[in-house]
């Protein structure tokens, strides 16, 4: 079955430490993955995605295929980075979302 | 382009009124869907539509009906709501497939049932 979960409900990092969301995915074929953000009171962008290999606010997400991960990584978190973390995965006519991770960004 | 526009904004129902949201797009998007979010259950699907004259139950239908006559708009009508159905609704499109399409949101709709 596809699944995609994500472990955290909430993650608290302090201001100017590493920060890791974790992601993991259940699919049979090749998967696309996405991270989507939604910050307060707003609506869901995209944040990134596994094809791109793009850093976007100084996140990046590299998909492991042996571990099926896709986690969210930025070296030094930023108090902006507060907001809800979505992971999704779409195959030719679907698409999974993860329950989501809120990050809360400790002063 | 406006991307992906939700009516209202704001919504306080009594138990067992109908209503209907609105939402539509401007980019000529043929998959568009229906989500509800609620805290700690994430975004679950309600109905989508992959074309005009085509729309299909997500994971949790019950209790709400939609139809997609033309491209750009998919509305989402509540049939008779209930306390349960309290949530924030947001409406997404993409083209397809969906493999490789970024989903679009629009800004979310606040029902509150009483």
């Amino acid at each position: 079955a596809q699944r995609v979960t994500q472990p955290e409900k909430l993650l608290s990092v302090f201001k100017g430490a590493p920060v890791e969301l974790k992601c993991n995915y259940s699919y049979s074929g090749s998967p696309e993955l996405f991270w989507y953000v939604q910050y307060s009171r707003q609506r869901l962008q995209l944040l990134l995605r596994h094809i791109s290999r793009e850093s976007i606010k100084g996140f990046t997400a590299d998909l492991n295929k042996g571990e099926t991960s896709f986690h969210l990584k930025k070296p030094f978190a930023q108090e902006e980075d507060s907001a809800m973390y979505y992971c999704a995965l779409t195959s030719t006519d679907k698409i999974i979302f993860g329950k989501g991770t809120r990050l809360h960004i400790l002063p | 382009n406006a991307g992906v526009t939700q009516t209202p904004k704001f919504q306080v129902l009594k138990t067992g009124q109908s209503m209907t949201l609105q939402c539509a797009q401007d980019m000529n998007h043929e998959y568009m869907s229906w989500y509800r979010q609620d805290p700690g259950m994430g975004l679950r699907l309600i109905h989508y539509s992959v074309g005009a004259g085509i729309t299909d139950q997500g994971e949790v239908p019950n209790g709400y009906n939609v139809s997609r006559s033309t491209t750009e708009d998919f509305p989402l009508r509540l049939l008779s709501a209930a306390p349960s159905q309290t949530s924030v609704y947001f409406c997404a499109s993409s083209g397809l497939p969906l493999a490789g399409h970024e989903q679009f949101f629009g800004p979310g709709t606040r029902l509150t049932v009483l």
